[in-house]
């Protein structure tokens, strides 16, 4: 079965450059939500989108925006990249609705190193 | 403070051999629990999700159970494999409609050794 699939599976970027990590939810999942798990903590929700609109947001800092587009996929923008940016960057999707009923699915992440 | 406490933080175990790992929660409003495995550097699969009215939930050789009067969950393991070595998080949702305000713990890690 298709799973939420996450470009790139790694990357390293230096103090001060931008990164784009992209996320494709699984065939009819409208709702996708995006993941920051730093070194052995849990993940904290950034930012969610519903049908591209924003739906909610968590703890994302201002120097990052996020997107979804028009075939569903979603992609987050990180600018002036700081060393505690470092991190595993999920994104999960599922079908708008009751939690219960529309499992949470995650991709395996972006692993971002910043030097 | 967390809202969602694990018990153990680590655990080894031998090979074929069952275990339990806890979950307590504070989070309220409660509308489900959710136990996830999360093998190293990948995204978190669900094993089990339980309402408030569910007592008990399988899948495979993984059993939760809870306890909404104490608020307390566990993940039983049976037979372990080695392929069962893995973090597992228990994760609570506070309402049906919100997935972002998810809280996680910090999860169990499981060893098994031959």
């Amino acid at each position: 079965a298709a799973g939420v699939i996450q470009s790139p599976r790694h990357l390293i970027k230096e103090k001060r450059e931008t990164a784009t990590l992209k996320c494709y939810p699984i065939p009819r999942h409208d709702t996708v939500y995006w993941y920051q798990q730093g070194p052995g903590q849990d993940p904290q929700f950034l930012i969610s989108f519903y049908e591209k609109m924003q739906s909610d947001k968590g703890s994302i800092p201002d120097r990052f925006s996020a997107q979804q587009f028009s075939d569903y996929h979603s992609e987050l923008n990180m600018s002036s990249l700081e060393l505690g940016d470092s991190a595993l960057y999920f994104c999960a999707s599922s079908t708008h609705g009751s939690s219960y009923n529309s499992p949470l699915h995650f991709g395996n992440g972006t692993r971002l190193t910043v030097t | 403070k967390n809202q969602v406490e694990q018990s153990p933080q680590s655990l080894i175990i031998l090979e074929g051999k069952n275990c339990t790992l806890q979950c307590n929660y504070t989070v309220s409003p409660f509308s489900n629990l959710r136990w996830y495995k999360q093998d190293t550097g990948r995204g978190p699969v669900s094993l089990t999700i339980m309402t408030f009215s569910e007592n008990t939930k399988s899948n495979g050789r993984y059993t939760a159970t809870l306890d909404a009067d104490t608020k307390q969950s566990s993940l039983h393991i049976t037979a372990s494999q080695l392929s069962d070595s893995a973090s597992y998080i228990c994760v609570v949702s506070p309402s049906e409609d919100s997935w972002g305000k998810l809280q996680f713990g910090a999860g169990t890690q499981v060893v098994v050794t031959p």
